[in-house]
């Protein structure tokens, strides 16, 4: 079984400046990681996702993340935010295979930017 | 680009009530999904269904559930006697492969029961 927690549930950051969004995984097998976003009044949106290779993955709208395995972290990054990425961020974990699209999520980090 | 549709988007039902959530996933996509959010907690899988069955179940698929893709096209939960704690968010996905495409979510169907 898999879990995931994020450990800030909301993060106030002001417009420009860089943002990470915390997020922690245990599993007892190799995981897919992904990071997804929604906006108000809508369905989650793949930001981005780690199969395998380099741990330095970039997704949609200026985001990265890094998987580190020895920290078993999936931290998202954005070197500078706009009003317009103010969110819901969703962490999320996979065992693939037959499990792929079974995920498990964390519990959500609301972004807020601020002008 | 082409999405995943659900309705409604806001179905309220008394308890004990039956009720089907519809949703018509992207048209060349064979990997369907539904997913639920109760209010403040976390998204949680429910069930996955491919080539007609269901590949796999959540402990809270329960036999109050059912999914049914009747006619090619929409991808159907129906809850056979609903009740408060039914009540949430509930996701529909669907992928085009199960390797290593991503999961499309629709814009949910939030459900009430009172």
């Amino acid at each position: 079984a898999q879990s995931v927690t994020q450990l800030d549930s909301q993060v106030p950051v002001f417009e420009e400046a860089p943002v990470e969004l915390r997020c922690n995984y245990s599993s007892s097998v190799s995981v897919y990681l992904f990071w997804y976003v929604q906006y108000p009044n809508q369905g989650l949106q793949l930001l981005l996702k780690y199969l395998s290779g380099s741990t330095l993955v970039k997704g949609i709208n200026g985001f990265e993340a890094e998987f580190n395995k020895s920290q078993t972290s999936f931290h998202l990054r954005k070197p500078s935010v706009h009003i317009s990425d103010t969110a819901e961020y969703f962490c999320a974990v996979s065992a693939g295979g037959t499990s792929y699209g079974k995920l498990t999520f964390g519990q959500g980090t609301i972004l807020t930017v601020h002008p | 680009e082409p999405e995943v549709t659900q309705t409604p988007s806001h179905q309220v039902t008394q308890m004990g009530q039956e009720v089907i959530l519809r949703c018509v996933p992207i048209s060349n996509h064979l990997y369907f999904y539904w997913y639920r959010q109760i209010l403040g907690q976390k998204v949680e899988f429910l069930v996955s269904f491919y080539n007609n069955e269901i590949s796999e179940k959540s402990e809270i698929f329960d036999d109050q559930f059912s999914v049914e893709r009747p006619d090619g096209s929409n991808f159907t939960l129906k809850i056979r006697s609903t009740k408060l704690e039914d009540s949430a968010m509930y996701f529909c996905a669907s992928s085009n492969t199960r390797g290593n495409s991503p999961l499309h979510f629709g814009n949910g169907t939030r459900l009430t029961v009172t």
